[in-house]
């Protein structure tokens, strides 16, 4: 069964700062990764999703995040972190071996960002 | 265009009481969820539909009941509420169509459930 892993609960960085929010999976088919963010009482919003395209996906607001297949990883990135990225930010792994193909989330990673 | 909508945002219930949250999506998505957020957990899958009529149950269905009676509408019920049910719900839609894996998925704004 496909499964995700995020390494840290809560990440602190300062303004300006790198953001490095780690991500790794199990999945016994090429997987379908995501990873979505949620601001404060709110839904779940998209912020890039790997589809076996290109390894390295851009998403909105800056984010990228890179596939690496030989290490099971999908970290997420961005080069300068800015107040408003303070959320917490979930990676999924999409479960192909059921018939709704629903995600299956990691236990979230909370980012705060610091001035 | 709405998305998705959840009625109630919020809702206390006592220990053994009845509920239901209603689930509305205006895109003609095909897939429809019902997740619980709880603090350290993520979100796990309660129950999901792939159509009109279907429903299964996913990772923590215990406790709960769902009906898909129109392509729009998925309904989660609670017929007697306990405290480990005190959450959040999310509710998701998707397309469901051709590569079924990458479609992404549509989240509602959630329903604070509060069970005493």
């Amino acid at each position: 069964a496909q499964s995700v892993t995020q390494l840290g609960s809560h990440v602190s960085v300062s303004e300006g700062a790198l953001v490095l929010l780690r991500c790794n999976y199990s999945s016994s088919v090429p997987p379908y990764l995501f990873w979505y963010v949620q601001y404060p009482n709110q839904g779940l919003q998209l912020l890039l999703k790997y589809t076996s395209a290109a390894t390295l996906v851009k998403g909105i607001n800056g984010f990228e995040a890179e596939f690496k297949k030989s290490e099971t990883s999908f970290h997420l990135t961005k080069p300068s972190a800015h107040m408003s990225d303070a959320a917490e930010y979930f990676c999924a792994v999409s479960d192909q071996e059921e018939a709704g193909t629903a995600l299956i989330f990691g236990k979230g990673t909370t980012l705060s960002v610091s001035s | 265009n709405a998305g998705v909508t959840q009625t109630p945002k919020f809702r206390v219930l006592k220990t053994g009481q009845s509920m239901t949250l209603l689930c509305a999506q205006d895109m003609n998505h095909e897939y429809m969820y019902w997740y619980r957020q709880d603090p350290g957990m993520g979100l796990r899958l309660i129950h999901y539909s792939v159509g009109e009529g279907t429903t299964a149950k996913g990772e923590v269905p215990d406790g709960y009941n769902v009906s898909r009676l129109k392509k729009q509408n998925f309904l989660l019920g609670l017929e007697s509420a306990a405290p480990s049910q005190t959450s959040v719900y999310f509710c998701a839609s998707t397309l469901g169509q051709g590569n079924s894996g990458a479609n992404v998925l549509t989240f509602g704004a959630g329903s604070r459930l509060t069970v005493l």
